[in-house]
């Protein structure tokens, strides 16, 4: 069974500047994760989709970041502009169900913003 | 406020040596809780899962057990290898239908 797919993998940008990565979830998951890992920090959840829908996206940082799970499956989140403290891991995760499920991660995308 | 917390952030033991790693969590009224490991530059790889009605999950040389009382979860490893070398994280879920709050996770080194 193939994995959680993301890319690019790696992306360097300017202070400013926008950026978009893709997520491509394990076939049959309905639910699906972003995360962002600060080095030295554990992953905190950006948001939170159940098939198309959004399930929560309180600590999503709506002023600049945004995201989208058209059709259920395939995910991209959006930074724009960004900032320095938005250089991090972004990592994207995903599950049968919302409940009692095993979370999948992606190998993650890292983000410098200089 | 939610937390988990993870103790110690770093140990370095010897091969073969059984060791333990500490996550406590602030609210007993947990869902479930997963323990990942993290290898330098890469994503997450779940090693067990625990459901709030069990108290351990065991695989291979992993056992994690729970003690919601408490708030607290260890995982064990036995007769560690330099290949177990990484971050291990815990992660719990508190309500159903939610996402994983982390610990910042303890990173193993262990030495041939």
């Amino acid at each position: 069974e193939a994995g959680v797919a993301q890319s690019p993998r790696y992306k360097i940008i300017e202070k400013r500047q926008s950026v978009a990565f893709w997520c491509n979830p394990i076939s049959g998951h309905a639910t699906l994760y972003w995360y962002q890992q600060i080095l030295g920090q554990g992953p905190k959840l950006l948001i939170q989709f159940q098939n198309n829908g959004v399930v929560d996206d309180s600590q999503l940082p709506k002023d600049r970041f945004s995201a989208e799970r058209l059709k259920g499956v395939d995910s991209t989140l959006k930074i724009q502009p960004a900032k320095l403290e938005d250089s991090a891991v972004y990592l994207c995760a995903s599950s049968l169900g919302t409940t009692g499920y095993e979370q999948y991660f992606g190998p993650g995308t890292r983000l410098t913003v200089t | 406020k939610q937390e988990v917390t993870q103790i110690p952030a770093a140990l370095s033991v010897p091969e073969g040596e059984n060791l333990v790693l500490n996550c406590s969590f602030t609210d007993s009224a947990i869902y479930n809780l997963q323990w990942f490991r993290q290898d330098p530059g890469k994503g997450l790889t779940s090693l067990l899962l625990i459901q709030s009605s069990q108290r351990e999950q065991t695989s291979g040389r992993l056992n994690a057990s729970l003690d919601k009382s408490s708030g607290r979860s260890t995982l064990y490893i036995a007769a560690s290898q330099p290949g177990d070398s990484a971050t291990y994280l815990c992660a719990v879920i508190y309500q159903a239908g939610t996402a994983l709050i982390f610990g910042k996770g303890t990173t193993l080194s262990v030495s041939s």
